[in-house]
């Protein structure tokens, strides 16, 4: 199953609102990842933030870390057509040099 | 820089021929990592290589599935011979640390008939 895990799996809301999306994880991490993906492109990193952290702040995004629940947030705030795409979080995994990444969230914008 | 490069973008492939899909990392970066994506399987990491040396391939699926990284500047994943399941969009990224931030490429989309 998939070290990181995203909630909810499709999120519709109107531009303007916030968006706020959850990863679980299931071992402890070094550190957690965002990624944004546009449709038929790459992946793209948004932010990183540190297992020893609990917030950190990136433009409209806000991502929060919760070790002891083994989970994170990433709120988008004022959101854009732009902004539509899907987001992916990240964690390393044992000591392993690699990241693993889980099923994403898709965000659709409303104009 | 320019980004990760990976070539060709596109490739329709009849089952049982080879592909070889290609990978130029940026500059400086010490690790490369191959990913598949599709829509059942979402981002599956394929191998990674440190300094070009390969370090894990346990997501390779089979024998058929070959990575290569020659020098710090190019990599290879070959197909032979390839299936219908192969048809996914492969990724090539790279990173400076292996659990740092990864650069991917455009991604190569691959259809097998």
């Amino acid at each position: 199953s998939q070290q990181g895990e995203e909630d909810p799996q499709a999120l519709s809301i109107q531009e303007g609102e916030n968006a706020t999306m959850n990863c679980s994880y299931k071992t402890s991490i070094n550190n957690l990842q965002w990624y944004r993906q546009n449709s038929g492109r790459g992946l793209v990193h948004l932010i990183l933030i540190r297992s020893n952290e609990r917030e950190k702040h990136s433009g409209r995004l806000r991502v929060t870390l919760d070790t002891s629940k083994k989970s994170s947030s990433l709120l988008i705030t004022a959101s854009r057509a732009a902004d539509t795409a899907s987001y992916f979080c990240a964690t390393d995994v044992g000591g392993a040099q690699k990241l693993v990444f889980g099923q994403g969230t898709r965000l659709t914008i409303n104009p | 820089d320019a980004g990760v490069i990976q070539s060709p973008r596109h490739e329709v492939t009849e089952m049982g021929q080879e592909v070889t899909l290609r990978c130029k990392p940026i500059s400086g970066h010490d690790y490369l990592f191959w990913y598949r994506q599709t829509m059942m399987r979402g981002l599956e990491l394929l191998i990674y290589f440190n300094n070009n040396v390969p370090i894990d391939d346990s997501g390779m699926p089979e024998d058929r599935f070959s990575a290569k990284m020659p020098n710090a500047s190019f990599s290879t994943l070959k197909i032979q011979p390839s299936e219908p399941r192969d048809s996914a969009v492969y990724f090539c990224a790279s990173s400076l640390v292996g659990v740092g931030t990864q650069y991917f490429g455009p991604g190569t989309r691959l259809l097998v008939l």
